[in-house]
């Protein structure tokens, strides 16, 4: 079973400019989250969605946003790109396992540097 | 508002004794607690998940972690430590409300404790 992939794996963008990162999650999971990793903030979360609708939220600014796809592969997008955006952007997917605990893989994540 | 600690930044143990990576947490209503592990080179990782039930959550790797409802604490365990557990832990609480929206249902990462297993 291929497991989480993310695309792109390396982005450089400019001060202004706006992206859009990919998720594909594991086939049947139907959660996708995303979280971004940096140096000084640490990780942080930014959105989970389930079967198209977004369930949680975490404290970032409206220029994150994300959506869930009928095939549930995910995106998200930065938009007004700051020097600070700069980050591993990570994406989990999730669904319950065999034995009923909740299983959760992650990406390798796409590595986003803002000059 | 929510907020994780974990109270050591570096935790050394043998190979073979029982390790414990601690956590504590803030939060108004009835707590998710989560688990990550974060190899070198390796990627993130989900280790365990408590949402209600049994205090003591299994895991994968065989770590399992308790949770101590009066002292706010869902610290890690292992009985019997190996060197290729040593990486970078992170305990994450979500609040569990009854709506989801705005920083209701966000998920608050700990700093992380860096485990590291000698032989």
């Amino acid at each position: 079973k291929a497991g989480v992939t993310q695309t792109p794996r390396y982005l450089i963008k400019t001060r202004g400019q706006q992206v859009t990162l990919s998720c594909s999650p594991i086939s049947g999971h139907r959660s996708v989250s995303w979280y971004q990793q940096t140096p000084g903030q640490g990780l942080q979360f930014l959105f989970e969605y389930f079967s198209e609708t977004q369930r949680n939220k975490g404290n970032f600014p409206g220029r994150f946003s994300g959506r869930q796809f009928s095939n549930s592969r995910s995106e998200m997008n930065v938009s007004t790109l700051e020097l600070g955006d700069s980050a591993l952007y990570l994406c989990a997917s999730s669904a319950a396992g065999t034995s009923g605990r909740v299983e959760q893989f992650f990406g390798p994540g796409t590595r986003l540097t803002v000059l | 508002a929510q907020s994780v600690a974990q109270p050591e930044d570096q935790v050394n143990v043998a190979e073979g004794n029982p390790l414990t990576v601690k956590c504590t947490y803030s939060v108004s209503g009835n707590p998710y607690l989560f688990w990550y592990v974060q190899y070198p080179n390796r990627g993130l990782q989900f280790l365990l998940k408590y949402i209600t039930g049994d205090n003591l959550v299994k895991g994968s790797y065989g770590f399992e972690a308790e949770f101590n409802k009066s002292q706010t604490s869902f610290h890690l365990k292992k009985p019997s430590a190996l060197v290729s557990d040593s990486a970078l832990y992170f305990c994450a609480v979500r609040g569990l409300y009854r709506n989801y929206g705005g920083s209701q249902g966000n998920l608050i990462f700990g700093k992380g404790t860096k485990l590291s297993v000698k032989p």
